[in-house]
């Protein structure tokens, strides 16, 4: 089946350092790779996407890349903030499956002052 | 332009009783689709409707699950004889149209159940 497997969180960091969240995939197809974000007592916002390997996803400073050879799209920002603070999903959605988004189980991200 | 409408924000339903979820999609949108999201779980996905046709409701239980997407009005999602594992919080999507997975869902707040 698909599958979307995703680091454990919490992950705390200090302001300004580095951030890599790991996600990897399992999919019977041809994926389009999604990251979207959860800030508390809101629903799931769209953070990046890429829809064929190779291609890079990139918003407000976060990126991530589609490597088919390792099924991976991590998500990277160089230097995080205390708004960065939120939880953080990685998900596909399979070529012809609609618009089902399969989510694997979140990552939290809390960034200290 | 309002986003995925919601309500309510928040529901206590007694065991044995009814839940009805709503979800106003976005203007023009005609798709909709219903996740549920466990206590440290991810988002799982339930069912997906458009106008006065379910699509895909693979995600559902297969008894007390119910939903619809009605011509006029939001859609609804119903959950029969609530017990407390049913205490989640259930999201809704909505979309334009599907276009292979470039057509991006845009998500409501949520509705959290809880089951007492």
């Amino acid at each position: 089946g698909n599958s979307v497997t995703q680091m454990e969180g919490p992950v705390t960091l200090s302001e300004e350092a580095f951030l890599t969240i790991n996600c990897t995939y399992t999919a019977t197809g041809y994926p389009s790779l999604f990251w979207y974000v959860q800030y508390p007592g809101e629903g799931l916002q769209l953070l990046l996407k890429a829809t064929k390997a190779d291609d890079k996803g990139s918003n407000k400073g976060f990126e991530a890349t589609y490597r088919k050879e390792t099924t991976s799209f991590h998500l990277e920002k160089g230097s995080v903030q205390v708004s960065d603070s939120a939880v953080y999903f990685c998900a596909l959605i399979l070529t012809g499956g609609g618009n089902k988004l399969t989510f694997g189980t979140g990552t939290q991200l809390k960034v200290e002052l | 332009n309002a986003g995925v409408m919601q309500n309510p924000r928040h529901l206590v339903r007694r065991r044995g009783q009814e839940a009805r979820l709503r979800c106003s999609p976005m203007k023009g949108h005609s798709h909709v689709y219903w996740y549920r999201q466990l206590p440290e779980e991810g988002l799982k996905f339930m069912v997906y409707l458009q106008k006065e046709n379910i699509i895909d409701e693979s995600g559902m239980p297969k008894e007390r699950f119910s939903a619809e997407f009605p011509k006029e009005g939001p859609s609804i999602l119903r959950i029969q004889q609530v017990v407390r594992g049913d205490s989640a919080a259930y999201f809704c999507a909505s979309s334009p149209a599907v276009t292979q997975g470039r057509t991006e869902a845009f998500f409501g707040q949520g509705t959290r159940l809880t089951v007492v």
